[in-house]
C-alpha cells in the first residue's frame, strides 16, 4: 500500500533561514509526488510535483524538491524563508491505478520568525 | 491552471438540517471529482469520489446515506450533507483531476461546515 509520512508536524525557522520539510513515501512502483501548501481556511495550491522526469523539481515561490529513490524522500526545500511562507504544507502521493485520487501526508505547519 | 469553485465557502446550520456543498470546474470538464474532509489541525482524507452519470464511490467508513454525492453534469458535483449533526462540522474540500499524464488535482477553496 501506499502511504507518505511528514516528519515534523510543526517547523519553525528564522526569516533567511533554509526550509526543510521532510517527506518519506511508501510505494512498490514508482511515484508520482506532490507538495501542496495550504494557507489558513483556504484549499490547496500545487507547490510542485514528482512525476519521475527529473530528480530535482523547481515549484513556485523559490521552493524545490529533491527526488531519492535510495532514500524513499522527497524533502521540501527553500534557500531562503520569507514570513509569506507561513503555511500548512502537505506532500501527497497519487494512488497508483486510480483515477489521480491522493494520499496525504499528515502535514507540516511551517512558522517563520521576524 | 485549472480553477475550480466551490459554494458556501462557509456555512453554519442547526442539528438535523441539511447542507449542499457545490463544486464547479471553471474552465475544463471532469468526468470524476474528490471529496476531501480536513478536521482541524489535521491532514485531508478522501470522503469519495463523484462520477459523473454514474454512482459515486465511497471510501471505507464513509456512510453513503449521509454524505449524498450527485455529479450532475460535467463541471459540477454535490455534496449534501443529510441531517447534520455537529460532529459532521468539518473542512470540506473537493477536486477535480484534469485529463493528462498525471490526472493533475486541482483543488477547490474547500467549504467550511459549523453544525450547532
Amino acid at each position: 500500500a501506499q502511504s507518505v509520512t511528514q516528519l515534523g508536524s510543526h517547523v519553525s525557522v528564522s526569516e533567511g533561514a533554509l526550509v526543510l520539510l521532510r517527506c518519506n513515501y511508501s510505494s512498490s512502483v514508482p511515484p508520482y509526488l506532490f507538495w501542496y501548501v495550504q494557507y489558513p481556511n483556504q484549499g490547496l495550491q500545487l507547490l510542485l510535483k514528482y512525476t519521475s522526469a527529473a530528480t530535482l523539481v523547481k515549484g513556485i515561490n523559490g521552493f524545490e524538491a529533491e527526488f531519492k529513490k535510495s532514500e524513499t524522500s522527497f524533502h521540501l526545500t527553500k534557500p531562503s524563508a520569507h514570513m509569506s511562507d507561513a503555511a500548512e504544507y502537505f506532500c501527497a502521493v497519487r494512488v497508483q491505478g486510480s483515477q489521480g485520487n491522493l494520499i496525504f501526508g499528515k502535514g507540516t505547519k511551517l512558522s517563520v520568525k521576524p | 491552471g485549472a480553477v475550480v469553485s466551490q459554494h458556501p465557502s462557509w456555512v453554519i446550520c442547526k442539528s438535523g438540517t441539511s447542507v449542499k456543498i457545490e463544486c464547479r470546474s471553471l474552465d475544463f470538464q471532469a468526468t470524476t471529482m474528490f471529496w476531501y474532509r480536513q478536521f482541524p489541525k489535521q491532514s485531508l482524507m478522501l470522503m469519495a469520489t463523484s462520477n459523473e452519470g454514474s454512482k459515486a464511490t465511497y471510501e471505507q467508513g464513509v456512510e453513503k446515506d449521509k454524505f449524498l454525492i450527485n455529479h450532475a453534469s460535467l463541471t459540477l458535483s454535490t455534496l449534501t450533507v443529510t441531517s447534520a449533526h455537529p460532529e459532521d462540522s468539518s473542512f470540506y474540500i473537493c477536486s477535480g483531476p484534469v485529463a493528462g499524464p498525471y490526472n493533475e488535482q486541482f483543488f477547490g477553496p474547500g467549504t467550511r461546515l459549523t453544525v450547532l
